[in-house]
């Protein structure tokens, strides 16, 4: 079964510093997302992204974070300077359709981001 | 946005059918209904959307009543596996940012 993947899964970093998050959608699919998730809380949504640019972004996603696809297969969330309640789960989702036309979302496994 | 309001936590049997209510009186014209399960440590997992009435797959059905302010995720005959937390989404078509994942319901199913 084609799946999203995500590296790395556990990072930690200083704050202050840059942090690249990545991920790899599904291949066929269209539409990428980001969400996080602080540990114990809600699966928030930061971002979607389609055709090269955003769709949507939420509250959360300020000028700290930016989303880029490089190429043709990876999909990049990077936070410029980190602070400590930047320290979340952050989930990436592909779907092939928009995000209630199927209403199926697909969530790699996730990358854990501690901000010291 | 429409609000969902779901149990905190249920606890089930193996083998039982377990049913999750999640109540969203506020849905509009346009918002579909979508579950999503998650794991520990894992992003969630899509189980099944509708609109209205009933949606069955292959893990399980979806309750709609005709004013659609709640709906009803159920599933038969759960297994110790299915211990996870149960999300409602309520939002309208293409709309990511308005697919608000609440606090979830925490099934347990015991042996």
């Amino acid at each position: 079964e084609p799946e999203v993947t995500q590296t790395p899964s556990h990072q930690v970093t200083q704050m202050g510093q840059e942090v690249i998050l990545r991920c790899v959608p599904i291949s066929n699919h269209l539409y990428f997302y980001w969400y996080r998730q602080i540990l114990g809380q809600k699966v928030e949504f930061l971002v979607s992204f389609y055709n090269n640019e955003i769709s949507e972004k939420s509250e959360i996603f300020d000028d700290q974070f930016s989303v880029e696809r490089p190429d043709g297969s990876n999909f990049t969330l990077k936070i410029r300077s980190t602070k400590l309640e930047d320290s979340a789960m952050y989930f990436c989702a592909s779907s092939e359709a928009g995000v209630f036309d199927t209403g199926e979302l697909f969530f790699g496994e996730g990358s854990r981001l501690t901000v010291l | 946005l429409a609000k969902t309001t779901q149990p905190i936590s249920m606890d089930s049997y193996e083998g039982q059918e377990v049913n999750i209510t999640c109540s969203h009186n506020n849905i509009a014209t346009n918002d579909y209904i979508t579950w999503y399960q998650q794991f520990p440590s894992q992003g969630p997992r899509f189980i099944i959307q509708g609109y209205k009435t009933k949606v069955t797959n292959e893990v399980a059905s979806l309750f709609i009543p005709a004013d659609r302010k709640s709906s009803t995720l159920s599933l038969p005959r759960v297994s110790l596996s299915d211990t996870a937390v149960y999300y409602c989404l309520v939002g309208p078509p293409g709309s990511a940012r308005q697919l608000t994942f609440g606090s979830g319901t925490q099934l347990t199913v015991l042996p």
